[in-house]
């Protein structure tokens, strides 16, 4: 089945900086990829996703790369801000029309006033 | 409602016994899932509803965990004879097309801890 690896575990950035967070995937056929944001205590947020049929996405700071032939794919967040702290995943769906999504082990980013 | 509620929040048991978790899902959402997040974990899926039915409970990990949805609403998560390392948050998601269509919505999770 499915494999989703992200990294690094934890990233500490100072305010205005950029951060990047990168997943690598395992299977081929996966063609749906979300990330999400997870404040304390809370459920995960979706903040963006992209299809396998685009390589780049892009929502204000936020933006999201897929490489399907290296199978992977990165979460790029521009002038970063202390509200942007919070736990990272991404995740991939398998084959089209699976109703499961596999998410990575999560990214810790700390923005530093 | 607003969002997708979950019930309890926070729920201590002593291990053997069974607990009964809640998710109301947003109104009009067909889709229903469940997932667990172990302390500093992933999200690791547990089952999927499609109305009342379950098509995929492929997650659900021993025969002591079962899930039912009725009414195409509220969906509960029972663990019977609970052990130490059931202990997690438990997540309920839905969605008003299913995964790949529209988003998944999470509530607050249940967090479980098992004495």
């Amino acid at each position: 089945g499915e494999n989703v690896e992200q990294h690094p575990s934890t990233l500490s950035v100072q305010e205005g900086d950029s951060a990047v967070i990168k997943c690598t995937y395992s299977d081929s056929a996966s063609n749906y990829f979300p990330w999400y944001k997870q404040e304390l205590g809370k459920g995960p947020q979706l903040i963006i996703d992209i299809r396998s049929n685009v390589g780049e996405k892009k929502d204000q700071r936020i933006a999201v790369t897929l490489n399907k032939t290296a199978k992977h794919f990165s979460l790029h967040i521009t002038e970063t801000q202390p509200e942007d702290s919070a736990v990272y995943f991404c995740a991939a769906q398998g084959i089209q029309g699976a109703q499961k999504l596999v998410f990575g082990q999560g990214t810790r980013l700390t923005i530093n006033p | 409602g607003a969002g997708v509620s979950q019930s309890p929040s926070n729920k201590v048991t002593e291990k053997g016994k069974d607990v009964e978790l809640r998710c109301d899902p947003i109104s009009g959402h067909t889709a229903l899932y469940w997932y667990r997040q172990r302390l500093g974990q992933g999200l690791e899926f547990l089952i999927y509803f499609q109305g009342n039915s379950a098509p995929d409970k492929s997650g659900l990990p021993s025969d002591r965990f079962s899930a039912e949805r009725t009414g195409e609403s509220v969906s509960t998560l029972t663990i019977q004879r609970t052990q130490q390392e059931d202990s997690a948050v438990y997540l309920c998601a839905s969605s008003y097309l299913g995964i790949g269509n529209s988003p998944l919505h999470f509530g607050n999770g249940t967090r479980l801890t098992v004495t």
